[in-house]
Order: C-alpha cells, then structure tokens, then sequence
C-alpha cells in the first residue's frame, strides 16, 4: 500500500534562518506531488504541485520554493523565513493524469517563524 | 470556475444524535466531490468520494453524503455522533485532477457528552 511521509512533525524557527522541509512517497510510481499551507483559522492553500522529476508549479508568490530532486521526494525550501510564513504545512499525493482523484496527505509540519 | 461553500463555520452536537455538516458547490463541467476530516495538528483523511457514480456514497466510520445536482449540494451526515468525530471536516470539488483541487474553508464539529 501507498504511504506518504512528512517531517518534522514541528519546527521553530527564527526570522531570516532557512528551512528545509521533506516529503516522501512510498508504494506508488511517477505520483503527483503537492505543498499546501493551512493558516490558523482558514482552508488549505496550494503552494506548489508537481507531475514529475525537476518540474515544479508555483501557484502563489511566495517567499518559498520547492524542489523534486527524486521521483517520490518533494522539498519545500527557503532561504530567509518570515514572520508570515507560520502554519501547518502538508504534503500531498495523488495518482498521476486520472480525472476526479483524490489527495492522500501526509500529517503536516507546524512552523512556528520567531 | 469552480468553488465550494461550507454554510457552517461551527456545528454542536450531542453524543448520538445525528449530524449535518452542510456544503454547496459551483461547477461548470460535472465535478468530482470529496469530504476530507482533519484531528488536531494532523493531516487530512478522505472520509468519501463522489466520482459521477451512485449519488448516495457512504464513507468510513458511518458517514455519507448525498450529490444533489439540482441544489448543487453535497451535505454530510452521520445517524450518530461519536465523541472521536469531533474534527474540522473539508468540502473539496475538483473538475479535472488533483491539482485542481479547491478547499472549502472548514466546518469545526464539536460533540458534546
């Protein structure tokens, strides 16, 4: 069966230090890949996707950036946080170009930028 | 365009007693429909899925929802409250693939004993 890894499981982390967060996907091949931001109080905010290996889609400007540097790891990076880059970040899954999938989720990182 | 409505920020309800959780949506191709759970500080957990079958579609833990073309609805309910369901549930609608996911803002269930 398909399992999606996400760490850590919390982070807090200064204004203007860098933060690397990892995702991994396992049981499944050539997955499609997200990054999604939830902040306190309201819905889920897509952040990247990614349909396979070095391609990466931005779907808001954003002090952040992600990476696919493997076929089943996807990387959301920055290199100075921000006040406002607080929340609970999840990780995301789905089977590749199949019309009305779902997201299988990871359990998510709570940043908390200081 | 498509976009999701949960109708209720909050909902209480009393152990055993039935639960409604209410979502409407906007679509302009025949949509796929998804109610997700989340528990504090975790991920998301698909509950069901409608995908242009039955319109009535039962989920785990004794959930369902009804797809209501003609009220453009997709409400959620369950006989029974639990203690254990006490989550914030997600309404999603997609036209096309995962990536085009769109999240409504949430609907915080509180079950009291």
């Amino acid at each position: 069966s398909q399992t999606i890894h996400q760490w850590p499981a919390t982070l807090v982390q200064p204004v203007g230090s860098p933060l690397s967060l990892e995702c991994t996907v396992e049981g499944t091949s050539n997955p499609n890949l997200y990054w999604y931001r939830q902040a306190a109080g309201r819905g889920l905010q897509l952040l990247f996707y990614s349909v396979g290996i070095g391609q990466i889609s931005s779907e808001v400007p954003q002090n952040l950036s992600a990476s696919r540097p493997q076929d089943r790891q996807f990387i959301l990076s920055s290199k100075k946080l921000l006040l406002s880059d607080s929340g609970f970040y999840l990780c995301a899954w789905s089977v590749g170009r199949v019309r009305g999938t779902e997201a299988f989720f990871g359990q998510g990182t709570r940043l908390t930028v200081v | 365009a498509q976009s999701v409505t949960q109708l209720d920020s909050h909902v209480s309800v009393s152990e055993g007693t039935p639960v409604l959780l209410r979502c409407n949506y906007s679509s302009s191709y025949s949509p796929s429909l998804f109610w997700y759970v989340q528990h504090p500080n975790k991920g998301l957990q698909l509950l069901l899925k409608y995908t242009s079958a039955a319109t009535l579609v039962k989920g785990i833990n004794g959930f369902e929802a009804e797809f209501k073309k003609s009220e453009t609805s997709f409400h959620l309910t369950k006989p029974s409250a639990h203690m254990s369901d006490a989550a914030e549930y997600f309404c999603v609608v997609s036209e096309g693939s995962a990536r085009q996911l769109t999240f409504g803002s949430g609907t915080q269930l509180t079950v009291l004993p």
